[in-house]
C-alpha cells in the first residue's frame, strides 16, 4: 500500500480481555517500530522488529504486551488481560532500513472499559 | 541515545519563519539529529535530519552549530496547517528506535 496501515483504528474492549493490533508497513520495509501514546502524553517506544527479530524489547511495559512479525511484512501486537490503563493510541512506524526515516500509520486507539 | 531539551511551547505568526531550538549537549559524534512533527490526532511526520552540516528540504532547513551541541529547525514561511507538536530526537543510525522526548507544541497564529 501507498503507506503504513494499521487496524483496527478504534477498539474498545473489556477489562481483562485480549486485544491484538494489527499493522501493515509499506512494502519492502524492513524496520518495524511500536509506540503507545497515552492521551496527552508523549510518544513511548514499546518494540522494534529488523525483519521478523526484535532486538530491543525494552519497551514492552509487562509480560502482558508481546509483539510478532511474519514474513518481513504484517506485525501484531498483543495485549493480554487488558487493564484501563493501556488505553491509549498505539501508532506503528515502518522504515526501508534502520537508518532511513520512518513513516508512522494513523494509530490504533485502544480503549479499555 | 542522548537527551534532547526542547521548549515547551512556542507561538509563531502566519507567513513568518518558525525557528525551533534543541539543545543535545551529550551528542556523541556517531549521532544524527532528527526532527519529526506530529500533527494532531494523526502519526508523526519526518521532517529532516543531519549529522553536522546544514540540511535543507522541501519542507524545512536545520541548522546545527559547530560543536554540534544544539541545532534549529526552521520552517521558513509559517502557515497555520504547521501547527504541531515537533520532536527532536538524536539517535545512532542503525539498529536502534527513536525515541520521542516532549517536544515543543508550536502555535502558527493567524
Amino acid at each position: 500500500g501507498a503507506g503504513v496501515s494499521q487496524s483496527p483504528s478504534n477498539k474498545v474492549t473489556e477489562k481483562g480481555k485480549d486485544v491484538e493490533l494489527r499493522c501493515d508497513p509499506i512494502s519492502g520495509h524492513t524496520a518495524l517500530y511500536w509506540y503507545r501514546q497515552r492521551l496527552g502524553q508523549g510518544l513511548e517506544f514499546l518494540i522494534y522488529f529488523q525483519g521478523n527479530s526484535a532486538p530491543d524489547k525494552s519497551g514492552l511495559p509487562s509480560d502482558r504486551f508481546s509483539a510478532e512479525r511474519t514474513g518481513e511484512s504484517v506485525s501484531t501486537l498483543t495485549i493480554q488481560r487488558t487493564q484501563q490503563e493501556d488505553s491509549a493510541v498505539y501508532l506503528c512506524a515502518s522504515s526501508r532500513t534502520t537508518i532511513t526515516e520512518a513513516f508512522f500509520g494513523q494509530g490504533t486507539r485502544l480503549t479499555v472499559v | 541515545d542522548a537527551k534532547t531539551t526542547q521548549p515547551p511551547s512556542m507561538d509563531c505568526a502566519e507567513g513568518r519563519a518558525a525557528n525551533l531550538p534543541c539543545n543535545h549537549s551529550t551528542i556523541s559524534g556517531n549521532e544524527y539529529v532528527y526532527w519529526y512533527r506530529q500533527i494532531h490526532s494523526q502519526g508523526p511526520q519526518y521532517i529532516i535530519h543531519g549529522l553536522k552540516n546544514n540540511e535543507t528540504n522541501e519542507m524545512a532547513s536545520l541548522i546545527i552549530t559547530e560543536d554540534r551541541k544544539s541545532s534549529t529547525l526552521i520552517l521558513p514561511h509559517a502557515t497555520l496547517r504547521d501547527t504541531a507538536v515537533y520532536y527532536c530526537i538524536v539517535r545512532v543510525r542503525g539498529n536502534t528506535p527513536l525515541v520521542f522526548g516532549k517536544g515543543t507544541r508550536l502555535s502558527v497564529i493567524a
